[in-house]
């Protein structure tokens, strides 16, 4: 069973770059199973789709967002990786990474991970 | 993008109960809907995909219907653990999108 968890900073400073890592245990990266993707979720509130990026560095980005994200995958660490620049309050939610398969349904999540923009 | 609207947003019942839980799309996404359940402070859980399909490992007192634009989450006998909040996705378009969630609480 894939198992997928998220590591990186908790707090980051306005306007700065949060980033953070997805490692993958139980599967390959590279199986070609799946989509890998972002999702987080303001306190309090609903789930946003981030982007998804597949085994071959192909990636697809929620709009709102695009200017923003960079998604990338490296397949000998087994991992991939959220990049999100000029961050702001609006930011701050539990961040998921989650593994989506071949029809779009997000099987496996991670734990998630709270990371709160403040200066 | 595809809006996702559930209702209602939020629902009381008692364990037994059967609850019915509904999330309309805003165009036509024929099968491409999931239902997730979640816990406070826990990642969601898959429970049904592509409208009617349960998950494995998913009780079978959860069912999902629809097609098109309409949907619907049936759960027939509410259970102490079934307590939670209820999100929709589709996944029609890349641009996956959630329903607002709909939670469900203990009357």
């Amino acid at each position: 069973q894939v198992q997928l968890q998220e590591s990186g900073p908790g707090l980051v400073k306005p306007s700065q770059t949060l980033s953070l890592t997805c490692t993958v245990s139980g599967g390959s990266i590279s199986s070609g199973s799946y989509y890998w993707s972002w999702i987080r979720q303001p306190a309090g509130k609903g789930l946003e789709w981030i982007g998804r990026i597949y085994t071959s560095g192909s990636t697809n980005y929620n709009p709102s967002l695009k200017s923003r994200v960079t998604i990338s995958v490296d397949t000998s660490k087994n991992q991939f990786s959220l990049k999100l620049s000029s961050v702001t309050a609006a930011d701050t939610a539990v961040y998921y990474c989650a593994s989506v398969d071949s029809w779009g349904f997000v099987d496996y999540w991670g734990q998630g991970t709270l990371v709160t923009v403040s200066s | 993008d595809i809006q996702m609207t559930q209702s209602p947003s939020s629902v009381s019942a008692s364990v037994g109960d059967r609850v019915t839980i509904t999330c309309r799309a805003s165009q036509g996404i024929s099968s491409w809907l999931a239902w997730y359940q979640q816990k406070p402070g826990k990642a969601p859980k898959l429970l049904i995909y592509a409208a009617s399909s349960l998950q494995s490992g998913v009780p079978s007192r959860f069912s999902g219907s629809g097609s098109g634009t309409d949907f619907t989450l049936t759960i027939s006998s509410l259970q102490p653990e079934d307590f939670a909040t209820y999100y929709c996705q589709q996944a029609n378009s890349f641009l996956y999108t959630f329903g607002q969630g709909t939670k469900l609480e203990i009357k």
